[in-house]
């Protein structure tokens, strides 16, 4: 089975500041991993996703993520939060192999203050 | 490039009755997924179709049934509406299987049922 755990539903940050949102993983096979976000009443946006290759993953809006095996971790970092940024980030797994769906974490509010 | 379109954004239903929720998928996309996103909570996989046919479900009831037609757009029903079914809908296509495949699932807007 599948799991990601968020650390932190919510996070606050500055504007300008350094944004990091944890995400840990479990997987009995090799994963690949997603970050979606969530603007108010509006559907799920991929922001970036690591299926192989580098794992360092760059995304849009500036975001990036690096997968860390050993660690289990994908956590999402961006170098300067904009107050555009304020939304839900939904971490989310799927197998690389077989049957594919996405096993989604409990999210992470990010509050963005002036 | 369309994206993936749900209707209707919102709906309010009684407690027993039956809907039916309808997405377009992405043009080129042939697999399509629901998901249900409870208040609070991150969305959980209720079914995806592959080619008009069910090819994986979540731990969700028979009551949940969905069907996807030979255009790749897709309905949701779920029957003897609970409480507990007020939630987020959402729809996400991908191309799914093949050589092509691809893991970016491109979400819709959603479709907000609330029981009452």
């Amino acid at each position: 089975a599948q799991s990601v755990t968020q650390l932190g539903s919510h996070v606050s940050v500055s504007e300008g500041a350094l944004v990091l949102l944890r995400c840990n993983y479990s997987s009995s096979v090799p994963p690949y991993l997603f970050w979606y976000v969530q603007y108010p009443n509006q559907g799920l946006q991929l922001l970036l996703k690591y299926t192989t290759g580098a794992t360092l993953v760059k995304g849009i809006n500036g975001f990036e993520a690096e997968f860390k095996k050993s660690e289990t971790s994908f956590h999402l970092t961006k170098p300067s939060a904009h107050m555009s940024d304020a939304a839900e980030y939904f971490c989310a797994v799927s197998k690389s192999t077989g049957f594919q769906k996405l096993v989604f974490g409990t999210g992470t509010r990010l509050l963005v203050s002036p | 490039e369309t994206g993936v379109t749900q209707s209707p954004t919102h709906l309010i239903k009684t407690r027993g009755q039956q809907v039916t929720l309808r997405c377009s998928s992405q043009s080129g996309h042939n697999t399509v997924s629901w998901y249900q996103q409870a208040l609070g909570q991150g969305p959980q996989f209720i079914f995806q179709y592959y080619r008009e046919e069910e090819n994986g479900r979540g731990n969700f009831p028979p009551r949940f049934s969905g069907l996807q037609f030979p255009n790749y757009s897709s309905e949701l029903n779920v029957n003897a509406l609970e409480l507990d079914d007020s939630a987020l809908y959402l729809c996400a296509s991908s191309l799914g299987q093949g050589a092509r495949r691809d893991y970016g699932y491109t979400f819709g807007s959603g479709t907000r049922l609330t029981v009452v």
